[in-house]
């Protein structure tokens, strides 16, 4: 079964410091995509960041970067210059091409001032 | 304009009532999702349709019945309510192209049963 793992139910980091979120994955497909999703307090769901199994370049979207180390199946998020307004629940979530998204439990992330 | 959009945004009901919450995309995309997110946040698929036909049906109680009359709508209908039931759902569309499947996910339905 494919699944989703995120270690940290809750992190806090002080506002303008970087923080990595961590995500481990299980499958056996060799054509995926892995994302992260943001969910602050209005409860929408933000895409972050999107990355492509076939590409060894980790994906990066301004002050969002990922660690994707495939062979340990492994999909960080990096924030830097954390801000307020990243205060929210964090998914990690995996799709084999042609199938379904699969969430990670959550890492609720508070930037502090 | 609103991508995703549903209706309504908070829904609370009696047990063994009938409910239906709708769902509309304007992005032109094939497939729409309805996901269930629990009380401890974790998000689950429930449903998939491609061009209004099921694809994707989870082990999901017959209680749920999802409809799509055209690809830019799916509706859930929950027949009978539990209050297990109470929880937000979730409704997505998303294409196949360069940008692999990503999913546009509407504001949510926060349902409360009584």
């Amino acid at each position: 079964a494919q699944t989703v793992t995120q270690s940290q139910p809750e992190m806090s980091v002080q506002e303008a410091e970087t923080v990595t979120l961590s995500c481990t994955y299980d499958t056996s497909e060799s054509n995926y995509y892995l994302f992260w999703y943001k969910q602050p307090p209005s409860r929408q769901m933000i895409l972050v960041i999107r990355q492509e199994a076939y590409k060894q370049q980790n994906a990066t979207e301004n002050r969002f970067s990922v660690n994707f180390q495939k062979a340990a199946k492994s999909f960080s998020l990096k924030i830097s210059d954390s801000q307020l307004g990243d205060t929210a629940m964090y998914f990690c979530a995996f799709m084999p091409r042609g199938g379904k998204l699969i969430f990670g439990q959550g890492t609720e992330l508070s930037v502090k001032p | 304009d609103t991508a995703v959009s549903q209706t309504p945004k908070y829904l609370v009901t009696q047990m063994g009532n009938d409910k239906s919450i709708k769902c509309e995309q304007n992005l032109g995309h094939d497939t729409m999702y309805w996901y269930k997110q629990d009380s401890k946040k974790f998000l689950k698929i429930m449903f998939s349709y491609n061009n209004k036909e099921l694809i994707i049906n989870e082990t999901v109680p017959n209680r749920f019945s999802p409809k799509s009359p055209d690809k830019a709508h799916l509706n859930l209908h929950i027949n009978s309510l539990e209050l297990g039931d109470s929880a937000v759902y979730f409704c997505a569309s998303s294409q196949e192209g360069d940008r692999g499947y990503e999913q546009y996910f509407g504001p949510g339905t926060r349902l409360t049963v009584t």
